[in-house]
């Protein structure tokens, strides 16, 4: 069964240090898309990015990148250089294209990412 | 504004009432997803229609049920309400019926409390 793992339940940094957010998946299914949402105090779910399984380039976008490894079934997520804007509640998701699923997403536990002055 | 709106934004309700949750999907979009967050459960998906016709089920409880409209948008009732029915209920919208096809794009959710 399709299965998200987010081991870091809160991580505390101070501003400026860079941060890794681990994301760990499985899936017994060749096509799928890795998720990653930024949920701040308001409580809104913010999308972050996209992959799809056949692409394994890194991505980078601004202070954000993800490292995306099939051979270790993970999708992780750095922020370099943290503000305190960057503090929420990070959430890996995954959704499965084949075997009847219609795109639901299945979501990690999330990490609270906090990041102090 | 992600174009997906989801009203009201809050809600209190003793338990044993019922209410109903509205989401429009994003213009253009046909697919609508609810989804519950909750302390103990985190984000599950609960349910998805796709013009009209229900297309997945998730965790959905018996006493909850959804309905997608003529004009695509789409209502969750919850029966019966239980103090533990008290959580964040977001509605997502897509294009097509599966993340393939487009965005992916969460309302701002309602916060339900059951007291």
């Amino acid at each position: 069964a399709q299965k998200v793992t987010q081991a870091q339940t809160e991580i505390s940094v101070v501003e400026k240090e860079d941060v890794t957010l681990d994301c760990v998946y499985e899936t017994r299914d060749t096509t799928y898309y890795l998720f990653w949402y930024k949920q701040p105090p308001s409580g809104e779910l913010v999308f972050l990015i996209r992959r799809n399984s056949f692409d394994e380039q890194n991505e980078i976008s601004g202070r954000y990148s993800w490292n995306f490894q099939k051979s270790t079934s993970s999708f992780n997520f750095t922020i370099t250089a943290s503000q305190v804007v960057d503090s929420a509640v990070y959430f890996c998701a995954l959704s499965e294209l084949g075997g009847g699923s219609q795109g639901n997403l299945i979501f990690g536990k999330g990490t609270k990412l906090s990041v102090k002055p | 504004d992600s174009g997906v709106t989801q009203t009201p934004k809050h809600l209190i309700t003793a338990t044993g009432q019922r209410v109903t949750l509205r989401c429009s999907p994003r213009s253009g979009d046909l697919s609508v997803y609810w989804y519950q967050q909750s302390l103990d459960q985190g984000l599950q998906f609960l349910i998805q229609y796709y013009n009209g016709e229900e297309r997945a089920k998730g965790n959905i409880l018996e006493r909850f049920s959804a309905q997608q409209f003529p004009d695509l948008h789409s209502e969750l009732n919850l029966s019966s309400l239980e103090l533990g029915d008290s959580a964040l209920y977001f509605c997502a919208s897509s294009v097509g019926g599966q993340v393939l096809m487009g965005g992916y794009t969460f309302g701002s959710g309602t916060r339900l409390t059951v007291v």
